[in-house]
C-alpha cells in the first residue's frame, strides 16, 4: 500500500468549476510535490513545498493554486481549468536532506485522474 | 544542460527472459543522483534505486540489478527472469544542481510488457 494518499482518485470537472485535490503523507517527510503527467509522458514538476513553504513553482498558471496546511497535507486548488489540463496529477513526498529535497528519493501517491470537460 | 535518454520506447519479452532497460544521461555536475522508478498501471511511481555520482558500485536486489558506468554516462537496469508483474513503465531520472537547486529530470520512460 502506498504511504502517500491522494483523493479523489478520479475527478471530472467543468471549466467553470472549483475543485481541490488532496494529498496526505505520514512518513514525516518535510518536502511535498505536485506533478502533472500526460498520457505516455514522464511526470512534469509543478510545485515543491519544503518545510511548508513554497520553494519551487515551475511557472504554473494561476488557475492551479497549491496549499500546504501542515507538514502532512498538500492541496491543489483548481479553478477555471481548460480541457488541456486533463491529466494524472501526482503528489509525492520526500526527506529534505542536504542538497535539497530532490537530491533524494520521492514517494508517490496513486494520483488523481482529472478530466476537464 | 541536463538530459536523460531512454531510447527504448517499448520492450516486449516472454516471461522468464532477462531484459535490460537502458538509460543514458548528460550532465556537467560533478555531484548528481540517478534514480529508477517503476510506474504500474495503478499510476503511482514506485522508487527502485538511488545512486550518487561517486558510487559506481553495481547493485543487485533480488531479480533486479543496476549497472552504473560514469565512463559511458549510463545507468542500466536489468530484470532477471522477468515476470508478468514486472509489466510497467520504467523511468530513469537524474537530479543535479546545475541551476542551483536539485531537480529531477526524467527520461521519457520505457514500457515493458512481459507476456505469459
Amino acid at each position: 500500500d502506498t504511504e502517500v494518499t491522494q483523493t479523489p482518485k478520479h475527478l471530472v470537472m467543468g471549466m467553470t468549476n472549483k475543485k481541490s485535490l488532496k494529498c496526505e503523507q505520514h512518513m514525516g517527510h518535510r518536502a511535498m510535490y505536485w506533478y502533472k503527467q500526460k498520457a505516455k509522458k514522464p511526470p512534469e514538476l509543478m510545485f515543491v513545498y519544503s518545510y511548508e513553504k513554497l520553494s519551487i513553482n515551475e511557472s504554473v498558471p494561476s488557475r492551479f493554486s497549491p496549499e500546504c496546511p501542515n507538514s502532512s497535507l498538500l492541496n491543489l486548488h483548481l479553478h477555471a481549468l481548460q480541457p488541456e489540463d486533463s491529466a494524472l496529477y501526482l503528489c509525492a513526498s520526500s526527506q529534505d536532506r542536504k542538497g535539497g529535497p530532490m537530491a533524494t528519493e520521492a514517494f508517490f501517491g496513486q494520483g488523481t485522474r482529472l478530466t476537464v470537460v | 544542460a541536463q538530459k536523460v535518454t531512454q531510447a527504448q520506447t517499448e520492450i516486449s519479452v516472454v516471461e522468464k527472459e532477462d531484459v535490460t532497460l537502458d538509460c543514458v544521461y548528460e550532465t556537467r555536475d560533478t555531484t548528481y543522483y540517478l534514480f529508477w522508478y517503476k510506474q504500474p498501471p495503478s499510476g503511482e511511481l514506485v522508487f527502485l534505486i538511488r545512486r550518487n555520482s561517486f558510487d559506481e558500485q553495481n547493485e543487485i536486489s533480488g531479480r533486479y540489478s543496476w549497472n552504473f558506468q560514469k565512463s559511458t554516462s549510463s545507468f542500466n537496469f536489468t530484470i532477471t527472469a522477468s515476470q508478468v508483474v514486472d509489466s510497467a513503465v520504467y523511468f530513469c531520472a537524474l537530479s543535479g544542481d546545475t541551476s542551483g537547486t536539485y531537480k529531477y529530470i526524467f527520461g521519457t520512460g520505457t514500457r515493458l510488457k512481459v507476456l505469459a
